[in-house]
């Protein structure tokens, strides 16, 4: 089982909200993990969006839009990325990441398409 | 500007080597921890490797642990990713990455290393 899961896509229609989720592999508890959001779009690297922990432990990204924002499920184990206001231009993968036992690890990402 | 690009990618064959570079700029190079993160085509990102901001501590993925060696000279602004005993399954865009409180940001435009015979 992977340590991170994330839906493979997503579509949601312009001006809505989208609610990406992580879950985290049973056994690693969300509540303890800052989870790292990141964008990634066509023939472009990936760049930061946000982390959020909780509502006292979170952190935008420089130049980020407020309708981008983080929180948890912590019945479902899960980070959320949610998108409000969906524009076109929110159309790309998104990817969810965690420090675990002194590595790296990130979700298999889900592309949002937004039409 | 803070900038990041990747050099040295290319075809090679199973169980060849290839060294990649990153050229930083716009920043105090030296006092960043720094990464390596792969992208199979069409799939998502994997983290490689890291490096503290002397060079005296790494950390490697299982899956490259011995195969691959990161390094860096912080007097030329460079990063490195030594790569041996190629599989090809290392088959990906490799990017560079800045970290700076846990977070990547930027990232380099990436290099393409294709493994095959």
């Amino acid at each position: 089982q992977a340590v991170l899961t994330q839906p493979s896509s997503l579509s949601a229609s312009p001006g809505a909200s989208a609610s990406l989720t992580c879950t985290l592999r049973s056994g690693i508890n969300v509540g303890t993990y800052r989870i790292y959001w990141y964008q990634q779009k066509p023939g472009s690297p990936p760049q930061y969006l946000l982390r959020y922990k909780s509502d006292s432990d979170k952190q935008q990204g420089s130049g980020v839009p407020s309708r981008f924002s983080g929180s948890k499920d912590a019945s479902a184990n899960a980070g959320i990325l949610l998108i409000s206001g969906l524009q076109s231009e929110d159309e790309a993968d998104y990817y969810c990441m965690i420090w675990h036992s002194n590595a790296v690890v990130f979700g298999g990402g889900t592309k949002l398409t937004v039409l | 500007e803070v900038q990041l690009v990747e050099s040295g990618g290319g075809l090679v064959q199973p169980g060849g080597s290839l060294r990649l570079s990153c050229a930083a700029s716009g920043f105090t190079f030296s006092t960043y921890w720094m990464h390596w993160v792969r992208q199979s085509p069409d799939k998502g990102l994997v983290w490689v490797s890291r490096i503290n901001s002397d060079g005296s501590s790494t950390g490697y993925a299982d899956s490259v642990k011995g195969r691959f060696t990161i390094s860096r000279d912080n007097a030329k602004n460079t990063l490195y990713l030594q790569m041996n005993s190629l599989r090809a399954e290392d088959t990906a865009v490799y990017y560079c990455t800045r970290e700076t409180a846990a977070v990547f940001d930027p990232w380099g435009q990436g290099t393409l290393v294709t493994v095959s015979s």
